[in-house]
């Protein structure tokens, strides 16, 4: 079964700070994996996604996030926050070798920026 | 840009009552989901559907819980004899075909059961 562990559950950077949110995998197979953003109230954003190709992808907004195969992880990084970046972001995982399967979701990392 | 449409943003339930929640998928896409976020969790998956039939769906997805494509173009999740655990922002989700990669989501339907 694929898992998402997002290490921190709140992440508090100053504006103009380096914005790091981490993300490990746990898959049989190689994954896909994604980043989705949710600002207050509002629905789910896709940031960014790896499934072939380029282990290092970039996003809306800065953001950018590279797939190392070796320590199965998919972290977030973003090199100068803005207030704007405030929001959950979720990490997400589907097997690309089963067709319409299903995304598991990390448990979310809350990002505060501060003034 | 095509989205999905939930409807409504907000409904508020008796305990005990039965819910539908609608969802208008983007219309080339061919799997559709529903998932649900209790209040400072995570999003959790309910359900697939493809090809008029669930194709996968979750622990939490029990016999409360049916999901429907009536016409073609809704898709709608029931939640029978509603609790209070039930309460929760509903998202719908829909993939054109897996090779598109990613799944579309719509604004969520925030369900209060009191």
């Amino acid at each position: 079964a694929q898992s998402v562990t997002q290490l921190g559950s709140h992440v508090s950077v100053s504006e103009g700070a380096l914005v790091l949110l981490r993300c490990n995998y746990s898959s049989s197979v190689p994954p896909y994996l994604f980043w989705y953003v949710q600002y207050p109230n509002q629905g789910l954003q896709l940031l960014l996604k790896y499934t072939t190709g380029a282990t290092l992808v970039k996003g809306i907004n800065g953001f950018e996030a590279e797939f190392k195969k070796s320590e199965t992880s998919f972290h977030l990084t973003k090199p100068s926050a803005h207030m704007s970046d405030a929001a959950e972001y979720f990490c997400a995982v589907t097997d690309p070798g089963r067709a319409g399967t299903a995304l598991i979701f990390g448990k979310g990392t809350t990002l505060s920026v501060s003034s | 840009e095509p989205e999905v449409t939930q409807t409504p943003s907000h409904q508020v339930t008796q305990m005990g009552q039965e819910v539908i929640l609608r969802c208008v998928p983007i219309s080339n896409h061919l799997y559709f989901y529903w998932y649900r976020q209790i209040l400072g969790q995570k999003v959790e998956f309910l359900v697939s559907f493809y090809n008029n039939e669930i194709s996968e769906k979750s622990e939490i997805f029990d016999d409360q819980f049916s999901v429907e494509r009536p016409d073609g173009s809704n898709f709608t999740l029931k939640i029978r004899s509603t609790k209070l655990e039930d309460s929760a922002m509903y998202f719908c989700a829909s993939w054109r075909q897996f090779l598109n990669t990613e799944a579309f989501f719509g604004q969520g339907t925030r369900l209060t059961v009191v």
